[in-house]
């Protein structure tokens, strides 16, 4: 069964601080890897997406991934309390067209 | 530039009942998933069409059923409710079915099964 495993969390960090969020996942055939946040009562919002192997910085956002080691992250620096929310890993799921798996989310909390 | 709608936003329901949910994908998108989401878990695949078919189905009973109309908008229908059924329907949309599989959702129906 393919998974996507994220550690669910809370990961608290103080204002200014580099957060960091892991997402590891099962299908070595997966080509696809996308970090959404979502809001409390709200839906996910597409945040980053990443194809190849290595980092992809965008804004205060950088995606890191490693198909060797099936392991995909985020940082997020100079973390603000309005990043606080759950932030979900989406991968593709290998011969399933462009259908999602999602990671149950992990919880972040920014204190000022 | 016109993002992804959904409607109703809420909708309350008894067991057995039927319900349809509707979505009109951004602009410019033509493929529509349909995710669900239990409360405290990450949204699951139910399925996806493309060119009014239906391209990709994940581990949801026959009970779920969708369509795909011309203008690319789509419905999500639940037969026989049950009281598990109830969660945060959200619809996607993205351009293909090949390159990029960037998925922007809608802001969700919460349907509550009573």
């Amino acid at each position: 069964q393919k998974e996507v495993e994220q550690n669910s969390g809370p990961l608290s960090v103080p204002e200014g601080a580099i957060a960091s969020l892991n997402c590891t996942y099962s299908d070595r055939g997966s080509q696809s890897f996308f970090w959404y946040r979502q809001y409390s009562g709200k839906s996910p919002e597409l945040i980053m997406s990443i194809y190849s192997n290595g980092d992809k910085e965008d804004g205060r956002f950088t995606a890191q991934l490693n198909k060797a080691s099936q392991y995909v992250s985020l940082l997020i620096r100079d973390s603000q309390p309005s990043d606080s929310a759950t932030y979900l890993c989406a991968v593709n799921i290998h011969q399933a067209g462009t259908a999602l798996i999602f990671g149950k989310g992990t919880t972040l909390s920014v204190s000022s | 530039d016109a993002g992804v709608t959904q409607s109703p936003t809420h909708l309350i329901k008894t067991r057995g009942q039927q319900v349809t949910l509707r979505c009109s994908p951004k602009s410019g998108h033509d493929t529509v998933s349909w995710y669900q989401q239990a409360l405290g878990q990450g949204p699951q695949f139910i399925f996806q069409y493309y060119e009014e078919e239906e391209r990709q189905r994940g581990n949801f009973p026959d009970r779920f059923s969708g369509h795909q109309f011309p203008n690319y908008s789509s419905e999500l229908n639940v037969n026989a409710l049950l009281l598990g059924d109830s969660a945060l329907y959200l619809c996607a949309s993205s351009q293909g079915l090949v390159g990029s599989y960037e998925q922007y959702f809608g802001p969700g129906t919460r349907l509550t099964v009573t």
